[in-house]
């Protein structure tokens, strides 16, 4: 198994609250990804990494932001969490290979 | 617009008895297809990767193969433990970010 972990595994919070989830992998792999997967919409990019300090946004970036300091975490954060942003969060590490290893996820819930 | 479509969207079969599963997709130029399992309450489990038409993989059960417009996901003589929502993904040439189906939920009754 690729080394992802992803934590919390499990948040409840409330409407207004910041939120901030991390990603920590021992891969030393370049690219890492945040997705959110709901009913009905399947896996989407919020966000991604090409490098240290190096993020771009996915398909559905509004109200999150990211930040990658080292290679081995990627942080994505709701400023100001909704209702909407319940959802299961999803972090992603590739190489130069191009596929895709998921982490365990976290699930969110916002009250 | 780059999109994936998979179907069915469910699929209840007997133990041992064949199928397939589709991923059709238009793309601006393909990079690389994926295939995806995953179990509920996990994170996709990573099957096979598919660059050119007529490429084959093959795992334990599993066959994938790729032609110019869509991938199939060949199961067989399934067994329960084969029961789990198997997902397509593809890159476009010159991207970075991969682009999901919504997947197929596949159930295996014994």
């Amino acid at each position: 198994d690729a080394g992802i972990t992803q934590s919390p595994r499990h948040k409840v919070t409330e409407t207004g609250t910041p939120v901030t989830l991390r990603c920590h992998q021992t891969e030393n792999h370049r690219y890492m990804y945040w997705y959110r997967q709901d009913p009905g919409h399947g896996l989407r990019l919020i966000h991604y990494s090409y490098g240290v300090k190096d993020t771009d946004k996915g398909e559905v970036s509004d109200g999150y932001s990211v930040s990658r300091s080292k290679t081995e975490d990627f942080l994505l954060t709701l400023e100001s969490a909704t209702s909407s942003q319940t959802s299961v969060y999803f972090c992603a590490i590739s190489g130069e290979e191009e596929t895709q290893y998921f982490g365990p996820g976290t699930r969110l819930l916002v009250l | 617009e780059d999109q994936v479509t998979q179907s069915p969207e469910a699929l209840r079969l007997q133990e041992g008895e064949s199928s397939s599963l589709n991923c059709s997709y238009t793309v601006s130029g393909l990079r690389g297809l994926f295939w995806y399992r995953q179990d509920p309450g996990k994170g996709p489990e990573f099957l096979f990767t598919l660059y050119s038409a007529g490429e084959e993989k093959e795992k334990e059960r599993l066959k994938a193969t790729l032609t110019k417009k869509e991938s199939f996901l060949h199961i067989t003589a399934p067994k329960p433990e084969d029961s789990a929502t198997y997902l397509c993904a593809v890159q476009v040439r010159g991207d970075d970010k991969i682009i999901f189906g919504k997947g197929t939920r596949l159930h295996i009754l014994p």
